[in-house]
């Protein structure tokens, strides 16, 4: 089992809509969650961090957290083709310590 | 500007030679990161350091090598060991505590030829 899964998708939805990212991981110490975009040549950047369960919101983007479940989802709300990147989920702690394992990703197209 | 930054950004590589890729931060952190990153896949973390000195291998260490001899600086040397190079190489940063956020540098695409 991976540390950290993601659907690899593609992820297509259309322009306004709502897309829906999901991450499940296997170490249940885990203790910070984070979500990355990263567009086609391009680094990694943050997007989002939660640690806490619940929902946390910033803007356009939602994360939600479900430790019980081990699993952690990102929402982006009114799609735009500009959010179309491949998205990182990231996890830190546990039996990793501060160490950040990522997942492989997942690929959205937002159709215009 | 407080950042990451890495060199070159492209880099080309005979079989057999050592390269040495550059990482430097003005951005005070103690954590400094390498990930590897192949086409259509996730990071794999390659070496940590947490602090000056200090360094603990990743998930895929082997045929790599690097230091810290500087809290600024964290060189990644990819080795004649390292089989497969190839690869998107992307260096970060961050604080190293629980909630902190690693920030990348712009990467460097080395290929073996």
């Amino acid at each position: 089992q991976k540390e950290v899964e993601q659907n690899s998708g593609p992820l297509s939805v259309p322009e306004g809509a709502i897309a829906s990212l999901n991450c499940t991981y296997s170490d249940r110490g885990s203790q910070s969650f984070f979500w990355y975009r990263q567009y086609s040549g391009k680094s990694p950047e943050l997007i989002m961090f939660i640690y806490s369960n619940g929902d946390k919101e910033d803007g356009r983007f939602t994360a939600q957290l479900n430790k019980a479940s081990q699993y952690v989802s990102l929402l982006i709300r009114d799609s735009q083709p500009s959010d179309s990147a491949t998205y990182l989920c990231a996890v830190m702690g546990g039996t990793g310590g501060f160490k950040t394992i990522f997942g492989a990703g997942t690929r959205l197209f937002v159709k215009a | 500007d407080g950042g990451i930054t890495q060199s070159p950004k492209y880099l080309f590589r005979k079989e057999g030679q050592n390269v040495t890729l550059s990482c430097e931060q003005n951005l005070n952190h103690d954590a400094m990161y390498w990930y590897r990153q192949d086409p259509g896949q996730g990071l794999r973390l390659i070496y940590y350091s947490q602090i000056v000195n200090d360094f603990q291998k990743g998930d895929i260490a082997e045929g790599y090598s690097v230091s810290r001899e500087k809290k600024e600086s964290f060189p990644l040397t990819v080795t004649s060991a390292q089989k497969n190079p190839t690869a998107f190489y992307l260096c970060a940063s961050s604080l190293g505590g629980r909630d902190t956020e690693a920030f990348f540098g712009q990467g460097t695409r080395l290929t073996v030829v």
